[in-house]
């Protein structure tokens, strides 16, 4: 089945370690997006790729970045990561230009990562 | 500026009940986007609909039913006949509908107990 697959499902860290997350898709969408959801709030957009256009949220702390390689993979890179980043990280993906399922986001089962 | 409120932090019903999940959103644009997603413990969200601004009419799906009311902004969602498997947190979300421009806006989320 075409997926969106987020890999590890669980990171722990040291403080000011740096790691990333990956987030691969079959659905050939061509918008990805990183969200970050802390306990017991909602998704928080961090940032997307619209084709290979990067768009950052104003909001989007520096130490939060991204890379995307191709169609089907994206990463976030946290450079230092802070007890403050230990959240879930969500990547979607989308399909734009029109017609049935046009955004509409499809998400990965998420990156749980803690921060020691 | 797009927002989306959810008032109901958290519902218990027993199980086979209906239950109705409340949501208001503002936004300027004249055509969006509003979405329901539900969150399981697992962590993925689940796409569950998807309406466009100018589809007013209800839907139904098996158990689940959602009423789009434009006049009072909202966007309500009722299950009916309860199950312990609709337990989750589910969040109400909205787009702008334009093209390169479709990032979600979330409500806080409603956390949903099913009591056996």
């Amino acid at each position: 089945d075409a997926m969106v697959i987020q890999n590890p499902r669980y990171q722990v860290t040291q403080f000011g370690k740096p790691v990333t997350l990956s987030c691969s898709q079959t659905l050939n969408h061509n918008v990805m997006y990183w969200y970050q959801q802390k306990s017991s709030q909602a998704p928080k957009l961090l940032f997307h790729y619209y084709d290979k256009d990067f768009n950052n949220e104003a909001d989007t702390p520096d130490n939060f970045q991204s890379r995307r390689p191709n169609t089907s993979f994206c990463f976030l890179d946290i450079r230092s990561p802070g007890l403050g980043d230990a959240a879930m990280y969500l990547c979607a993906t989308s399909r734009s230009g029109g017609g049935p399922s046009y955004n509409e986001q499809f998400f990965g089962p998420g990156t749980r990562l803690t921060v020691l | 500026a797009q927002k989306v409120t959810q008032a109901q932090t958290e519902i218990s019903v027993v199980e086979k009940e209906d239950v109705t999940l409340d949501c208001v959103y503002e936004t300027r644009d004249t055509t969006y986007y509003l979405f329901w997603y539900k969150q399981p413990p697992s962590g993925e969200l689940v796409f569950l609909i998807r309406r466009n601004s100018f589809d007013e009419q209800n839907e139904i799906s098996g158990r689940y039913s959602w009423n789009f009311q434009k006049s009072t902004s909202s966007f309500n969602f009722t299950i009916t006949a309860s199950q312990v498997v609709d337990s989750a947190v589910y969040f109400c979300a909205l787009s702008a509908a334009n093209f390169g421009n479709e990032k979600l806006t979330f409500g806080t989320g409603t956390r949903l107990t099913i009591i056996p």
